[in-house]
């Protein structure tokens, strides 16, 4: 079905610390995910994304994984900042380009 | 600012009656989509044009909503008889079919927060 799926509704780290948030998806037939952040009264933010044919992709300070047989994928942030807290969501285009996005996880950082 | 704009940002309504939402997305993007996001989920799909052809309407879009994008740039979501189940944000995107990647990238506006009381 149409699904995905977050595991942690929340997440708080130390600054200057690593942060990962996790994802779970259902269709195994996907083919390329997606990384939004929402911070408070805005709207979501396009991070990174990544296709199926691969297990890795990293941005600045931001590394996204894949692991198709467990079909799950993570967002791995560097030293995390006081302006990273905010709603991270992966989301999942389907025919049309449409969206399916998971539930999200918030990320609170503390100094 | 180039992003995609929407307005208004809040808007307050008494059960029952009209409201319409405006989305002006970025200049020349050729698709549209519009979401509602409720407090502590996702955005939902709700429907999506290409150009001024509307392509797709979730089943979460009832009789009472009814969205277009006439000259296919801005787009208008009407709302008629609101209920107070319609309380959300509800959300642009556009993205531009073409060029070099496949996969178009979603860029989103800030949302208009609907109260209906």
């Amino acid at each position: 079905g149409e699904s995905v799926g977050l595991h942690l509704p929340t997440l708080s780290v130390q600054e200057g610390d690593n942060s990962i948030i996790n994802c779970a998806y259902s269709n195994s037939a996907s083919d390329y995910f997606i990384w939004y952040k929402q911070e408070s009264g805005k709207g979501p933010q396009f991070i990174i994304d990544i296709r199926s044919n691969m297990d890795k992709r990293q941005g600045q300070r931001v590394t996204v994984l894949l692991n198709k047989t467990v079909k799950h994928l993570s967002l791995q942030i560097a030293a995390t900042q006081p302006g990273d807290s905010a709603v991270y969501f992966c989301a999942e285009p389907y025919p049309g380009g449409k969206l399916i996005f998971g539930q999200g996880t918030e990320l609170s950082v503390k100094p | 600012d180039t992003g995609v704009s929407q307005d208004p940002r809040h808007k307050i309504t008494k059960r029952g009656q009209n409201v319409t939402f405006r989305c002006d997305p970025i200049s020349e993007h050729n698709r549209l989509y519009w979401y509602r996001q409720t407090l502590g989920q996702g955005p939902e799909f709700l429907t999506y044009f290409q150009n001024e052809a509307q392509l797709e309407k979730s089943r979460l879009l009832s009789d009472r909503f009814s969205a277009e994008r006439p000259k296919g740039s801005f787009s208008t979501l009407e709302i008629q008889r609101t209920e107070q189940g319609d309380s959300a944000m509800y959300l642009c995107a556009s993205s531009d079919l073409g060029g070099t990647n496949p996969i178009q990238i979603q860029y989103f506006g800030a949302g208009t927060r609907l109260s209906v009381l």
